[in-house]
């Protein structure tokens, strides 16, 4: 079954740019989706089909997907990005990364 | 408002049952695609199921076939699971979830409006 490595955590300094990875075997191929979920609230989606943002989600929010990695990236970050942000991918399934919980410091 | 907006859940003895509800408003139920997605506490997201819009077609993950049922009701433009035979590693927040699937050039499946979520909590 196709798995998705991430990093458990990231911690990013208020107002500079928080990278988060998804790895996955020739992922590129893909299209990678990513949800934010704060503590005690749904996943909200922020990027889909790889690099495009759904309504009211800010410019901020980017992402790219090339190779064996996707990456969300958040510029100018702010103390409300703190969240866990899930990747997801489908492989003849529906298949979601395990989190990558989001510090901002 | 689209919104989803959703209702049961709780606390249920193993081997025990519990249907969830999910009543849509802003767009219409039939006409999507619709999932449930759980999650343990502290844990990722596990797709559980989807049923196909304009048809019943329904599909589940290995780990609720069998146990769970996925249903519409039109006539109330909501989404049920029905969760027989449960376990304890069946507890988990259980969304409801509306998904857009593109089945040609790149296939994919994406969750974009989900539910609140309800906890379900399988013990003695």
């Amino acid at each position: 079954s196709y798995e998705l490595t991430r990093p458990l955590s990231v911690s990013v300094a208020l107002g500079q740019t928080a990278r988060i990875t998804c790895g996955g075997n020739n992922i590129g191929s893909k299209n990678v989706h990513w949800y934010q979920q704060k503590p005690g609230q749904a996943p909200v989606l922020v990027i889909y089909r790889d690099t495009n943002r759904p309504s009211g989600i800010p410019e901020r929010f980017s992402a790219s997907n090339s190779g064996n990695t996707a990456t969300l990236t958040i510029s100018r970050a702010q103390a409300g990005d703190e969240a866990d942000y899930f990747c997801q991918v489908w492989d003849n399934r529906v298949v979601f990364g395990g989190g990558t919980k989001l510090t901002v410091l | 408002e689209v919104q989803l907006v959703q209702s049961g859940g709780g606390l249920v003895q193993p081997g025990g049952s519990v249907r969830l509800s999910c009543a849509a408003s802003g767009f219409t139920v039939s006409s999507n695609y619709m999932n449930w997605v759980r999650q343990a506490p502290e844990k990722g997201l596990e797709w559980v199921s989807v049923i196909y819009s304009g048809s019943d077609t329904t599909y589940y993950a290995d780990s609720v076939k069998g146990r769970f049922s996925i249903s519409r009701d039109n006539s109330k433009n909501t989404l049920n699971l029905q969760m027989n035979s449960l376990r304890p590693e069946d507890t988990a927040v259980y969304y409801c979830v509306r998904s857009v699937d593109i089945s040609t050039g790149t296939v994919t499946r994406y969750f974009d409006l989900w539910g609140r979520g309800t906890l379900v909590t399988v013990s003695s």
